[in-house]
C-alpha cells in the first residue's frame, strides 16, 4: 500500500517531442504528488507538484495530469529539450507528512537533438 | 541564502564499521529529512527531525540513528555497516512541518561498504 509504481524505466525522445511518464499509487491517504528532477551527481529538485483538488497543473512546458479514481498521475514534458535529459521521480505522501515522501523508482529520460 | 550542504561527499567503509554523515540545512529551515538512494532506485525515507526530535521514521532498523542540533544541522549515524548500506544518502530540509511542500535536497554522501 505504500508503493508508488513508475513507468517507463527509461525513455528516449527526440528534441521537440513530448515525454510522458506515468505513476500509480495505492494508498488513498496520499494527497500530495510532486515530481522531482535529478541530474547526475546532484540531489533531486522539485519540478512541479499537484494536490487532488485539481486534475491538471501546468508550469511552462511541464504538466501534471491527475486521475483520482484511477489513483494515477503523469508528467508531460512538451517540446522536450536536450537539457531535460535527467532522471525523473514521482512521489506521493499525505500533505500532513509531505517531508516523508514515497518515491517511485525513477525514469531516465534522454532527449536526442 | 545557502543551500543544503552535506559532508563527506564520498566515503568508503568496511562491513561492521560505523559512519556519521552530516547535513547543514538551508537557511531558515527547521525540518530535516534523510533518504537512502540505492543505485538506480528512488530515494527511500529514513527519518525526519523537527526541532531536535525525531518526527517519523521509515522502514529502517535501529542501527540507523540521527540527531538534530539547535542550529538545525543534522547527523545520520549508521552502526554495524552491511554491504547493502552502500548507497547515496540524501539530506533534505524544509521550512516547518506545514510549509510549501518543497523539500530542498543536498547533493548527498555516497557511501561504499566493502
Amino acid at each position: 500500500q505504500q508503493q508508488v509504481k513508475q513507468s517507463p524505466q527509461s525513455l528516449i525522445v527526440q528534441k521537440g517531442g513530448i515525454s510522458i511518464i506515468n505513476c500509480a499509487y495505492e494508498n488513498t491517504a496520499f494527497d500530495y504528488f510532486p515530481w522531482y528532477q535529478q541530474f547526475p551527481g546532484k540531489g533531486p529538485a522539485l519540478l512541479i507538484a499537484i494536490r487532488p483538488d485539481v486534475s491538471e497543473k501546468k508550469e511552462g512546458r511541464f504538466t501534471i495530469s491527475f486521475n483520482k479514481s484511477a489513483k494515477q498521475f503523469s508528467l508531460h514534458i512538451m517540446d522536450s529539450q536536450p537539457g531535460d535529459s535527467a532522471t525523473y521521480f514521482c512521489a506521493a505522501a499525505p500533505w500532513s507528512g509531505y517531508n516523508k515522501l514515497i518515491f517511485g523508482a525513477g525514469t531516465r529520460l534522454a532527449v536526442h537533438p | 541564502e545557502t543551500g543544503v550542504t552535506q559532508s563527506p561527499t564520498h566515503l568508503i567503509k568496511t562491513r561492521g564499521q560505523q559512519v556519521t554523515l552530516r547535513c547543514s540545512s538551508q537557511s531558515g529551515h527547521n525540518t530535516v529529512s534523510w533518504y537512502q538512494q540505492a543505485l538506480g532506485q528512488g530515494p527511500q525515507f529514513i527519518f525526519q527531525y523537527y526541532r531536535e526530535e525525531e518526527n517519523g521514521r521509515g522502514n529502517f532498523p535501529p542501527r540507523f540513528s540521527g540527531l538534530q542540533f539547535p542550529n538545525y544541522s543534522s547527523e545520520l549515524n549508521v552502526n554495524a555497516l552491511e554491504l547493502d548500506d552502500s548507497a547515496l544518502y540524501l539530506c533534505a530540509s524544509s521550512l516547518d512541518l506545514a510549509g510549501t511542500g518543497e523539500l530542498f535536497f543536498g547533493e548527498g554522501s555516497r557511501l561504499t561498504v566493502l
